[in-house]
């Protein structure tokens, strides 16, 4: 089975700094999609991110960026700039691919709370 | 992105009594469902996967007489839990994901919060 672990329960950072939050994994699978997502006070869960692992190149949008590696499993986000509107639960995810055993579920990280302070 | 509308946000049922949620795919076709439950401040833990059709797959633990779950239609899926009790009380999030091969993505309702009294 796959396991996701999310080692920072409470994070912090200043507005326009930025801030990094960690994520391990494990998995016997060779091919799987990673998974950055966010759950702000409404409790809306929203994407922020994903990676398919078979990319080397680290996935970017705007100013949230992973950094991938394969062989430690290891998925860091990076949040650039950080906005007050960035102040959420953030998870990482894995999801396998067809074939897998996990094919099609996602398995969710503990969760950091990120907090951005003006 | 698609949208997935959860009905109701929010309910407060009676021990003992049944109470029903809504999860809809309103722009997209959904042929798997999925049904998470989360606590405040944890994780999302994923209770159980409904294909269109078909019975529902239960997560170990999940008992599935409690929890009834039916995706009749491809924009459809129903959660019921049956005789609440307090334990119950949580946040239900379901997400629907259209039929495409391993590259579609899932989209999150907006969740539910029950509370039984």
């Amino acid at each position: 089975a796959q396991t996701v672990t999310q080692s920072q329960p409470e994070m912090s950072v200043q507005e326009a700094e930025t801030v990094t939050l960690s994520c391990t994994y494990d998995t016997s699978e060779s091919n799987y999609y990673l998974f950055w997502y966010k759950q702000p006070p409404s409790r809306q869960m929203i994407l922020v991110i994903r990676q398919e692992a078979y990319k080397q190149q680290n996935a970017t949008e705007n100013r949230f960026s992973v950094n991938f590696q394969k062989a430690a499993k290891s998925f860091s986000l990076k949040i650039s700039d950080s906005q007050l509107g960035d102040t959420a639960m953030y998870f990482c995810a894995f999801r396998g691919t067809p074939g897998g055993t996990s094919y099609g579920k996602l398995t969710f990280g503990q969760g950091t709370i990120l907090t951005v302070h003006p | 992105g698609a949208v997935v509308s959860q009905h109701p946000s929010w309910v407060i049922c009676k021990s003992g009594t049944s109470v029903k949620i809504e999860c809809r795919s309103l722009d997209f076709q959904a042929t798997t469902m999925f049904w998470y439950r989360q606590f405040p401040k944890q994780s999302l833990m994923l209770m159980a996967t409904s294909n269109e059709g078909s019975k529902a797959t239960y997560e170990q633990g999940v008992e599935k007489d409690k929890f009834l779950i039916n995706h009749a239609s491809l924009t459809l899926s129903t959660l019921t839990v049956t005789s609440a009790h307090p334990e119950d009380s949580s946040f239900y999030i379901c997400s629907a994901r259209a039929a495409g091969g391993e590259n579609t993505e899932a989209f999150f309702g907006q969740g539910t919060r029950l509370t039984v009294v």
